[in-house]
């Protein structure tokens, strides 16, 4: 298992421009998490799916954020246009309801720039 | 609402030395409380997890937690560290109820430091 997959592992970008952040989770997952990672505000939920739908995007920061996930195996994060405060760590997560453990698995992150 | 507090933002600890990381949440119901690992430009592993049972929780690496409930504490232990425990250990809670048994509200993080 390759476990959840996010590309690109690091992303820079200049004020206004649009950034897409991209996302697989672990095969038969039926959960997916996007969260953000800065130094002032510590990691925050920003939209989790079940089984495609979102559920819950209440931590969505504005309208510049957007995010789909179009199949089960396949999310993107898009931003735009994006600014300077935009600049932090990016993780998907997954989850299976099935297995009962509630554990999410982690992605290993795209650092995103914007200067 | 739920919130997690981690009291150490840092813990500095001498190998082969006992540690403790404190973690106390708020909610007004129920909870499953998690304790994670994020490792240098990695993300984010799971250590170990209370979700109901025994309060005292075994995980990976030789971590423990114990539950309590009336202190609304979730505190993470290990008898004897490695240089390799060297990270930031994140304490998460969600609720125990209907669709927000996923919604995982994460602490702010304690950077663990273990030297020779």
């Amino acid at each position: 298992d390759a476990g959840v997959i996010q590309s690109p592992r690091h992303e820079v970008t200049e004020m206004g421009q649009e950034v897409t952040l991209r996302c697989k989770p672990i095969s038969g997952h039926d959960y997916l998490f996007w969260y953000r990672q800065t130094m002032m505000r510590g990691l925050e939920l920003l939209i989790y799916f079940n089984n495609n739908v979102p559920i819950d995007d209440s931590g969505m920061p504005e309208d510049r954020f957007s995010a789909k996930m179009p199949n089960a195996s396949f999310s993107t994060l898009k931003i735009q246009p994006s600014e300077p405060r935009d600049s932090a760590v990016y993780f998907c997560a997954s989850s299976l309801l099935g297995a009962g453990s509630y554990e999410q698995y982690f992605g290993p992150g795209t650092r995103l720039t914007v200067t | 609402a739920q919130s997690v507090t981690q009291l150490d933002s840092q813990v500095p600890v001498f190998e082969e030395a006992p540690v403790e990381l404190r973690c106390n949440y708020s909610s007004s119901v129920s909870v499953y409380l998690f304790w994670y690992v994020q490792y240098p430009n990695q993300g984010l592993q799971l250590l170990l997890k209370y979700l109901s049972g025994s309060t005292l929780v075994k995980g990976i690496n030789g971590f423990e937690a114990e539950f309590n409930k009336s202190q609304t504490s979730f505190h993470l232990r290990k008898p004897s560290v490695h240089i390799s425990d060297t990270a930031e250990y994140f304490c998460a809670v969600s609720q125990n109820s209907g669709g927000s048994n996923y919604k995982l509200t994460f602490g702010k993080g304690t950077l663990l430091t273990v030297n020779p």
